[in-house]
């Protein structure tokens, strides 16, 4: 079955600067890629998507790119603010027709200091 | 539009009593899927159900179950429980079953066991 793998497990940066997230998966056929943001107290929440049609797709401050022959995909924060400090999650899913096919990493805490 | 409510929001067991966890999805979502968060160990997949029917289940031992109803609305149990059944239990709802769409998170119910 799929396994993603996600780094770092945490990551302190300053506000202003760059957060990059990476994830390794293992299934060649996962063809959909999101992230979610998990805020303190809340649940996570979709933040950006990619499918593997596609090699990167921005979105404001956030960009994700997809690497299908190496089998890595990352996200991308520029000009980080406080209120991005939360818990990231990557996953991927080959498709199909159950919840049970998107498989998540284990997480990134990520702190933006002022 | 209301999300997706779940209750309790935190509530504490001992070991070997069982629990009723509840959550109502967005209105109009008929997908409801489980997840357990713990420390380290990212989300994991508990099962998913739709229009009342299991989809999938996770690597979970038998304690664990659920129902749908007519409604939409999700319940999963937790019987005999034990101290490592002590995380968050989140919920999520879609519009429709599959693993390429978007889930929208309630924000759990935190579960401890003494």
């Amino acid at each position: 079955g799929e396994n993603v793998e996600q780094h770092p497990s945490t990551l302190s940066v300053q506000e202003g600067d760059s957060a990059v997230i990476k994830c390794t998966y293992s299934d060649s056929a996962s063809n959909y890629f999101p992230w979610y943001k998990q805020e303190l107290g809340k649940g996570p929440q979709l933040i950006i998507d990619i499918r593997s049609n596609v090699g990167e797709k921005k979105d404001q401050r956030i960009a994700v790119t997809l690497n299908k022959t190496a089998k890595h995909f990352s996200l991308h924060i520029t000009e980080t603010q406080p209120e991005d400090s939360a818990v990231y999650f990557c996953a991927a899913s080959r498709g199909g027709g159950s919840q049970g096919n998107l498989i998540f990493g284990k997480g990134t805490k990520l702190s933006v200091k002022p | 539009k209301a999300g997706v409510t779940q209750t309790p929001r935190y509530l504490i067991k001992t070991r070997g009593q069982q629990v009723t966890l509840s959550c109502s999805p967005i209105s109009g979502h008929r997908s409801v899927s489980w997840y357990q968060q713990t420390p380290g160990q990212g989300l994991q997949f508990l099962f998913e159900y739709f229009s009342e029917t299991q989809r999938n289940k996770g690597n979970f031992p038998g304690r664990f179950s659920g129902r749908q109803f007519s409604n939409s609305r999700s319940e999963m149990n937790v019987s005999t429980l034990e101290l490592g059944d002590s995380a968050l239990y989140l919920c999520a709802s879609s519009l429709a079953s599959g693993s390429t769409g978007e889930l929208f998170f309630g924000e759990g119910s935190r579960l401890t066991v003494l």
